[in-house]
């Protein structure tokens, strides 16, 4: 079964400092797609990023950047040079291709804190 | 881009009131279709989706239900809320491809 861990429930920072998101995943499927949502206090969830079981190469975008590793299960998200700006909860995913992406799993969410 | 417009954004609704929620996607065609109910500090479960109009799948056992009368419409209903329905309900659509767009949610409150 398809299971995703973010064993962080909340982090709290400064502003300026480096923060990393964990996201651990389980899945049987060979293809599949892994997510990371923030959720502002507004509330809209915003889609960051999507990768595919396939691509394990490590993006960056900004500040934000991702780690992803099929060797242990992880798609980690780091921001750089946090900003209050970045406090919200964040979401990681998974999607199986076998289910056509229709049941994507959410993970519980990393709040994260960046105070000025 | 796609856009979703949900409504309303806040509802305060007593036990055993029936309950509406619309959902409305513009900037695209026959989407895929999805209800995810976020309860206070957890994560996104899934409720519903839709792959078409009139096609509805149930993800858990509720006394919630969700209706498709157009490509580009999702209601989700009940004919009786409970104390345990309270929660934040999103809409969410994907054109054929991976990746969520999500509406600014419905924060309902059941009192």
């Amino acid at each position: 079964a398809q299971k995703v861990t973010q064993a962080q429930t909340e982090i709290s920072v400064v502003e300026k400092e480096d923060v990393t998101l964990d996201c651990v995943y389980e899945t049987r499927d060979t293809t599949y797609y892994l997510f990371w949502y923030k959720q502002p206090p507004s509330g809209e969830l915003v889609f960051l990023i999507r990768r595919n079981s396939f691509d394990e190469q490590n993006e960056i975008s900004g500040r934000y950047s991702w780690n992803f590793q099929k060797s242990t299960s992880s798609f980690n998200f780091t921001i750089t040079a946090s900003q209050v700006v970045d406090s919200a909860v964040y979401f990681c995913a998974l999607s199986e291709a076998r289910t056509g992406g229709f049941k994507t799993i959410f993970g519980a969410g990393t709040r994260l804190f960046v105070k000025a | 881009s796609q856009t979703i417009h949900q409504w309303p954004a806040t509802l305060v609704q007593p036990v055993g009131s029936p309950l509406s929620l619309e959902c409305t996607v513009e900037g695209t065609s026959n989407p895929n279709l999805y209800w995810y109910r976020q309860a206070a500090g957890r994560g996104l479960q899934l409720l519903f989706y839709s792959v078409g109009i009139g096609q509805i799948s149930s993800e858990v056992p509720q006394n919630l239900s969700a209706s498709r009368p157009q490509d580009r419409q999702f209601i989700l209903s009940s004919k009786k809320l409970l104390l345990s329905d309270s929660g934040f309900y999103l809409c969410a659509c994907t054109p054929r491809t991976y990746g969520y767009t999500f509406g600014s949610g419905t924060r309902l409150t059941v009192v």
